[in-house]
């Protein structure tokens, strides 16, 4: 897990609230990806950046917002949640995309 | 879907038994890996097998892959109570990996 480290670990927040998620990954990737996962519903890829271009939306409300600075380094902006949103956020990076990712331990968010 | 399903959803064996889940998934792929999670934690890659591989071994894991069959499995053998996690199965063809829901293993000592 080290390779991959988010911040912070535990997060609360109202709905009203602007914070941030922070990940970066120190194995030299060039693919990075988020995911959501909730309680009993499989894992669920938000966005994947390559090089740090977005390749990948999947139909993610606008209300999530990913920044990808370099290819070591992603952000997740979130604004106005719902409690619906309240799950284990994922980060994860990969050499190329189709081969292992790493994943990082997670940000786990309550939106009260 | 590419999706993958894992079977079974729960799987409780006694420590020194072989722990063997199944992965199902509906279009071709490109390969198909394995995960595991320890609660709330992140997943970690535990092996990968291509489309045109048939049985690959890693350690005290095995898997195999059926495309004819859509289907692979995993094949953890003299499980210790450390392994108990949740064991997904991920498959990636034109689309980025996508997940299933998971096998939950628990092993009791």
């Amino acid at each position: 897990e080290t390779g991959v480290t988010q911040t912070p670990r535990h997060l609360v927040m109202g709905m009203t609230n602007k914070k941030s998620l922070k990940c970066e990954q120190h194995l030299g990737h060039n693919a990075m990806y988020w995911y959501k996962q909730s309680a009993k519903k499989p894992l669920e890829l938000m966005f994947v950046y390559n090089f740090k271009e977005q390749t990948e939306n999947n139909s993610v409300p606008s209300r999530f917002s990913p920044e990808c600075p370099n290819s070591s380094h992603l952000f997740l902006h979130l604004h106005t949640l719902q409690p619906e949103d309240s799950a284990l956020y994922l980060c994860a990076s990969s050499q190329n995309g189709g081969l292992e990712q790493y994943f990082g331990p997670g940000t786990r968010l309550t939106v009260t | 879907s590419q999706q993958g399903e894992e079977d079974p959803q729960a799987l409780s064996i006694q420590e020194g038994e072989n722990a063997t889940m199944n992965c199902s998934y509906k279009t071709s792929i490109n390969n198909l890996q394995w995960y595991r999670q320890n609660s709330g934690r992140g997943l970690v890659h535990l092996i990968l097998i291509r489309s045109n591989e048939r049985e690959k071994h890693s350690g005290r894991l095995r898997v195999t892959l059926d495309t004819s069959k859509k289907s692979s499995s995993l094949l953890i053998t003299a499980s210790r109570a450390a392994d108990t996690a949740s064991y997904f199965c991920a498959t990636e063809g034109n689309t980025p990996l996508v997940f299933g829901k998971g096998t939950r293993l628990s092993v009791i000592a």
